[in-house]
């Protein structure tokens, strides 16, 4: 059971560049979701998905998008990247939507964009 | 609205003495309330939660949080620090999920815990 797995680590971009983040879980989890993490700012969500199908804007989506074809995968694209997306990106999931479910890391790919 | 606030923004411990790193909570309806690790260059790992029941949750590596309904708080505690403690440490509530709410973790500003040897 490898939880919540990100790849890559690290990324080093030019502005203008596009690329995904990966995240999958292999914990049969419906929610997931994207946060970024910024000195100063804690975490904040980028977008988040219910299942399958569904996806839906969290509080900073600008510049990203995400899709979720499989339950256990769900990618973070950023279109054209921007020194203000430097940041380190984490993925998560959980197994529902309860106030008392559990919300699992991984953990987390950190991007530069110059 | 969901809030939790942490006040101090580090604190620092002697190896072998008792840990408190503290939180308060400010939510509608029953609070339901995680800790959080942070390693430096690591993700975050879920340390425990307190549901309902009884007030002291035991969670991973030692730790265990004292939920006191009275005072708002949720404070984590350790008996004995150890050097391998240091990192960042952050109280969390979720928001609730459905019409305009995601369901995100709200997670109070964090807490960098140093334990000197």
């Amino acid at each position: 059971n490898a939880g919540v797995t990100q790849t890559p680590k690290f990324q080093v971009l030019k502005t203008g560049q596009s690329m995904t983040l990966q995240c999958a879980q292999d914990m049969n989890h419906e929610y997931m979701s994207w946060y970024r993490q910024d000195p100063g700012m804690g975490l904040r969500l980028i977008h988040y998905s219910v299942g399958a199908g569904i996806t839906d804007q969290g509080e900073v989506p600008n510049g990203y998008n995400v899709s979720r074809s499989t339950t256990e995968d769900f990618p973070l694209r950023l279109l054209s990247a921007a020194p203000s997306q430097t940041s380190v990106y984490f993925c998560a999931s959980c197994v529902g939507f309860k106030f008392t479910d559990t919300q699992y890391f991984g953990p987390g790919t950190r991007l530069t964009v110059l | 609205a969901q809030s939790v606030a942490q006040p101090e923004d580090q604190v620092n411990v002697a190896e072998g003495n008792p840990l408190t790193v503290k939180c308060t909570y400010s939510v509608s309806g029953n609070p339901y309330l995680f800790w959080y690790v942070q390693y430096p260059n690591r993700g975050l790992q879920f340390l425990l939660k307190y549901i309902t029941g009884d007030n002291l949750v035991k969670g991973s590596y030692g730790f265990e949080a004292e939920f006191n309904k009275s005072q708002t708080s949720f404070h984590l505690k350790k008996p004995s620090a150890l050097v391998s403690d240091s990192a960042l440490y952050f109280c969390a509530v979720r928001d609730p999920y459905g019409s305009s709410n995601t369901g995100k973790l709200i997670f109070g500003q964090g807490t960098t815990l140093q334990v000197k040897p």
